[in-house]
């Protein structure tokens, strides 16, 4: 099952805005992640935030997490085309299956 | 460091048949995980390896399995291939724990026919 749930499942901005994605998750976690998938390649790595963090920052990235809400943001500023990707949120790797769950993602068109 | 590689990139099978993708983990890395993704069910793991010894498989049918070895390669195996088992299939490394980030290959695209 899944663990994380992405919000919105689409988000088309132009160049220069902000784009805000929001991951939910079910249960108590270690960390979570966040990462990036440009047009069904592999998956890059952007921000582990562990459950002790509220926040953390990463060039133009920025991830919060709130454990009592059990969700976390990824805020990219200043978007650029060549941010267009799909964005997922992975909690874990749980402590003794190093399993990652992953959340359906985002889908991000920034226009030029 | 050289990244994560994962032969071959795209592979085409007929149903039945069977296929072994391969993965080789960043230089020092001992933990590979295997992911199946696929627009339906999304990114599914499938199984994780360390030192040599699978510590954990998710939920898929006894057809998937796979090994690693001593230099920390690893393979995955599917037999009797079904059209449904079409997907991006990612292998992930870490250096020794869970609890640190995993490293994605670029994938597998295998496609049943």
């Amino acid at each position: 099952s899944q663990q994380g749930e992405e919000d919105p499942q689409a988000l088309s901005i132009q160049e220069g805005e902000n784009a805000t994605m929001n991951c939910s998750y079910k249960t108590s976690i270690n960390n979570l992640q966040w990462y990036r998938q440009n047009s069904g390649r592999g998956l890059v790595h952007l921000i582990l935030i562990r459950s002790n963090e509220r926040e953390k920052h990463s060039g133009r990235l920025r991830v919060t997490l709130d454990t009592s809400k059990k969700s976390s943001s990824l805020l990219i500023t200043a978007s650029r085309a060549a941010d267009t990707a799909s964005y997922f949120c992975a909690t874990g790797p749980d402590v003794d299956t190093g399993k990652l769950i992953f959340g359906q993602g985002t889908t991000l068109q920034v226009k030029p | 460091k050289a990244g994560v590689t994962q032969t071959p990139r795209y592979l085409i099978k007929t149903r039945g048949q069977q296929v072994t993708l391969s993965c080789s983990p960043i230089s020092g890395h001992r933990s590979v995980s295997w992911y199946q993704q696929t627009p339906g069910q999304g990114l599914q793991f499938l199984f994780e390896y360390f030192s040599e010894t699978q510590r954990n498989k998710g939920n898929f049918p006894g057809r998937f399995s796979g090994r690693q070895f001593s230099n920390s390669r690893s393979e995955m195996n599917v037999s009797t291939l079904e059209l449904g088992d079409s997907a991006l299939y990612l292998c992930a490394s870490s250096p020794d724990g869970p609890l640190e980030t995993q490293y994605f290959g670029p994938g597998t695209r295998l496609t049943v026919l």
